[in-house]
């Protein structure tokens, strides 16, 4: 059964870093791309960031590129979304999904739990 | 970027209904379309991929099709375990977006 486990979630201050992991379980993890989407409370999916299977390609959308920086680990099949210069809508929560596919998008086949993240002073 | 405009936003049905949901991309996206059904509380849960394949395990009153580029997701007997939030997204390209979603609401 594949399983994704976020952690690192927290309340930071407006400016201040975090970094969140995803460990998963289940599958080979290195055959398949990553993703991080995060929904604000109440609101609709924004995707964060994409990863490659081998970790050679990283994708971002504008309002995150820059500030977001998406990572992971195959020998210890975790992944990593390190978010610096955090400002309020940021805040949300963050899911790791994985894709269908090792490179480019076939869809998110699996989500972890979600962590929150608020960014408020 | 590519827009995804998704409608109804908010659509109130009875069990065996039959349910569209429909989604507009602002260019074409070569089919890169998916769509998944959210729970309150839940994570999202993927029901179709690349415009009309059924994602295992998912019943096969959920169906999708397209035209051009207008995707269209069908509940064909709306059951009580479907009322949730759908929303799709295109991935043709690395800027993936999501619709705004639509809820699905017992009339």
């Amino acid at each position: 059964e594949v399983q994704l486990l976020e952690s690192g979630g927290d309340l930071v201050q407006p400016g201040g870093s975090l970094r969140l992991s995803c460990a998963a379980s289940g599958f080979t993890f290195s055959n398949y791309a990553m993703n991080w989407v995060r929904q604000t409370p109440g609101k609709g999916l924004e995707w964060v960031s994409a990863i490659t299977a081998s970790g050679a390609g990283t994708y971002y959308p504008d309002s995150v590129r820059g500030r977001f920086t998406v990572s992971r680990d195959n020998s210890e099949n975790t992944l990593y979304l390190q978010m610096n210069s955090l400002r309020a809508e940021d805040t949300a929560v963050y899911y790791c999904a994985k894709d269908k596919a090792s490179s480019g998008s076939y869809g998110f086949d699996s989500w972890g739990q979600g962590t929150l993240v608020t960014v408020s002073s | 970027d590519i827009q995804m405009t998704q409608s109804p936003s908010t659509l109130s049905a009875s069990v065996g209904d039959r349910v569209t949901i429909t989604c507009r991309a602002s260019q074409s996206i070569n089919s890169w379309l998916a769509w998944y059904q959210q729970k309150p509380g839940k994570a999202p849960n993927l029901l179709i991929y690349k415009a009309s394949s059924l994602e295992s395990g998912v019943p096969s009153r959920f169906s999708g099709s397209e035209s051009g580029t207008e995707f269209t997701l069908t509940i064909s007997s709306l059951q009580p375990d479907d009322f949730a939030t759908y929303y799709c997204q295109q991935y043709n390209s690395y800027s993936l977006t999501f619709g705004g979603g639509t809820k699905v609401e017992i009339k």
